[in-house]
């Protein structure tokens, strides 16, 4: 099956700096990778996603790359706030397929002092 | 839109107990939902996942007979934790999916506390 690796586990940052989180799977098969948000004690959020036939995707501060060939995938996030502090989880599937069931990160922690 | 909800948000049952957990998906028909578990600081472990109509599928080491699932229509899905105990307490998510369609969007998850 798929496996997914992100790292770091925790990150912390200061108000207004830009945050990375990197993720790499291991099925070529996987062609959806979409990025969770999760709040202590709240279920996860999409917040941005990226299909494999596309190289970078924007959403206002936050952005994701993909690149297929190394199978690796990085959320950032620029000019970070406090509210951005949360757990963040990646993950990887075969969008579309009938299972379509998600693999993913182990998560990071993100911290954001004012 | 895309709003998936749980019911109930908490719950403290007594070992020995069952204890039914809702999850509807309130704008959209979901042909598949997904349950999972999740434990402080870690990630999610998918438990099942389950499309409507049909029986649910388990991953491997989630007893089937422990965690009824039940997918009767495309706006609810339930699982059903049966004789619980203890080390069953966790947060349990659910999630929902369109057929054929990648997105998958979650509830805001249910804290089972058994004493």
């Amino acid at each position: 099956g798929e496996n997914v690796e992100q790292h770091p586990s925790t990150l912390s940052v200061q108000e207004g700096d830009s945050a990375v989180i990197k993720c790499t799977y291991s099925d070529s098969a996987s062609n959806y990778f979409p990025w969770y948000k999760q709040e202590l004690g709240k279920g996860p959020q999409l917040i941005i996603d990226i299909r494999s036939n596309v190289g970078e995707k924007k959403d206002q501060r936050i952005a994701v790359t993909l690149n297929k060939t190394a199978k690796h995938f990085s959320l950032h996030i620029t000019e970070t706030q406090p509210e951005d502090s949360a757990v963040y989880f990646c993950a990887a599937s075969i969008g579309g397929s009938t299972l379509g069931r998600l693999y993913f990160g182990r998560g990071t922690q993100l911290t954001v002092w004012p | 839109g895309a709003v998936v909800s749980q019911h109930p948000s908490w719950v403290i049952c007594k070992s020995g107990t069952s204890v039914k957990i809702e999850c509807r998906s309130l704008d959209f028909q979901a042909t598949t939902m997904f349950w999972y578990r999740q434990f402080p600081k870690q990630s999610l472990m998918l438990m099942a996942t389950s499309n409507e109509g049909s029986k649910a599928t388990y991953e491997q080491g989630v007893e089937k007979d422990k965690f009824l699932i039940n997918h009767a229509s495309l706006t609810l899905s339930t699982l059903t934790v049966t004789s619980a105990h203890p080390e069953d307490s966790s947060f349990y998510i659910c999630s929902a999916r369109i057929a054929g369609v990648s997105e998958q969007y979650f509830g805001p998850g249910t804290r089972l506390t058994v004493t």
